[in-house]
Order: structure tokens, then C-alpha cells, then sequence
């Protein structure tokens, strides 16, 4: 079993809807929690992360952490065209010195918004 | 601006060659990272660096080689290519704590 899991999709929605993306894992070490967009040919960015339990908002993004259940979500609201991405769930038990070899990351959620 | 840029971006190569895909950042960074993202695999560690002359394994090193003599580069060298050598090829870096910069990937297809 992997330690993180990612439904690889593709999902496709239309332009304006709620998109809800999702990752499980069985580490219950995990604290900080990250989602990286990655365009088509292109490395992944650093969307938003997250440390411990609860909601972190920024513009149409907010990211949700269940650690009781080990359930992290990225919701997108009013979705656009150029969120047509793949979206990778991370993780990491740690933050500091030595810990970004320690980031296992999800296989990633390919995302379509149709215009 | 600052930026980590990786080449070649695409190589095609036959088995067994040797081959090496370069790394340079211009952050200054001392931590720097190589990943190969497969489909269903997601990103995994190949190699990492915390500075010049230190070089570690990461999760699926085996048929990989790197070396660290400067703070900007971190080669990836491929003793001998294989077939389950390709996939596409990350270069990241970051400062001692804070986000990952990633390069915008090298495609390697072994033939």
C-alpha cells in the first residue's frame, strides 16, 4: 500500500464549477501538507500547503486537512480554464533542515475545466 | 531573476550508454533534488544534495549517480542506461526550509 494515495483522474468539469480534489494517506507522522500544480510539460509549483488539521484559504483555492480520518482536500471555486492542470498532493512529517528528502508525494490528479 | 534550469530537455538514447542531465540554479540554494515522475508513480527521489561535496541516496538511487563540486550544479549521471530509465527527470531545489523550485523537466527515452 502506498504511503499516499490520489485518484489519478482525469477529471473534467465546466468552467465556473466547484472542483474537489482529494488525497488518503496511512502515515499518521504526517504534519505539513502541500499541493503542487503542474502544467502540461512543465515542473510542479507550490499551490499551497498547510500544517496540522483545518482550512487554509487563499483566493478561489482553500485546502482542507482531516488528520483523524488522514484525508487532505483541495477545493477550487468558480474553476477557469487555466486550472486545467495535474494537481499533486505531498506530504512530509517535518518542515526544517532535511526534511524536504522526506516529502512523499501523491501520483498526482489530472484536472480539465471545459470552457 | 533567479531560476534552476535543467538540459537537455529531451534525449533519446540506446541502452546502455552513458548518460548525464545537468542542473543549474541560480538561488544559491545548498539543497538540491532529483525526482523521475511515471505515470502512476508520482514524484519520486532519485538523489539529494545539502551542499557541495555531500550527495545522498533517495528512494530508487540504483543505476543513478550524482556529484555536488559547486553550489549550482547537481549533474544526474546514468552508468548505464536502461529501459526502465525512462521517464521524465526533475531537478528541484530550495533553501534550508521553505518551498521546493522545480526545473522544467528533462524526457529521457532509452531505447
Amino acid at each position: 500500500q502506498k504511503e499516499v494515495e490520489q485518484d489519478p483522474g482525469p477529471l473534467s468539469v465546466p468552467e465556473g464549477a466547484i472542483v474537489s480534489l482529494n488525497c488518503t494517506y496511512s502515515n499518521s507522522a504526517f504534519q505539513y501538507f502541500m499541493w503542487y500544480r503542474q502544467y502540461s510539460r512543465k515542473g510542479p509549483e507550490l499551490l499551497m500547503y498547510t500544517y496540522s488539521s483545518g482550512n487554509k484559504e487563499d483566493g478561489r483555492f482553500t485546502a482542507q486537512v482531516d488528520k483523524s480520518s488522514k484525508y487532505i482536500s483541495l477545493f477550487i471555486r468558480d474553476s477557469q480554464p487555466s486550472d486545467s492542470a495535474t494537481y499533486l498532493c505531498a506530504m512530509s512529517a517535518s518542515w526544517g533542515y532535511s526534511s524536504a528528502s522526506k516529502i512523499i508525494f501523491g501520483s498526482g490528479t489530472r484536472l480539465s475545466i471545459r470552457p | 531573476d533567479a531560476e534552476i534550469t535543467q538540459s537537455p530537455r529531451h534525449k533519446i538514447t540506446e541502452t546502455g550508454r552513458q548518460v548525464t542531465l545537468a542542473c543549474h540554479q541560480t538561488w544559491n540554494h545548498n539543497n538540491m533534488f532529483w525526482y523521475r515522475q511515471d505515470l502512476g508513480h508520482g514524484l519520486r527521489l532519485i538523489h539529494y544534495s545539502y551542499g557541495v561535496q555531500d550527495t545522498n541516496k533517495g528512494e530508487v538511487s540504483d543505476g543513478y549517480s550524482v556529484s555536488r563540486s559547486n553550489t549550482e550544479d547537481l549533474p544526474l549521471t546514468l552508468e548505464s542506461a536502461a529501459s526502465s530509465q525512462t521517464s521524465v527527470y526533475f531537478c528541484a531545489s530550495r533553501e534550508d526550509t521553505g518551498e521546493l523550485f522545480f526545473g522544467e523537466g528533462s524526457r529521457l527515452t532509452v531505447l
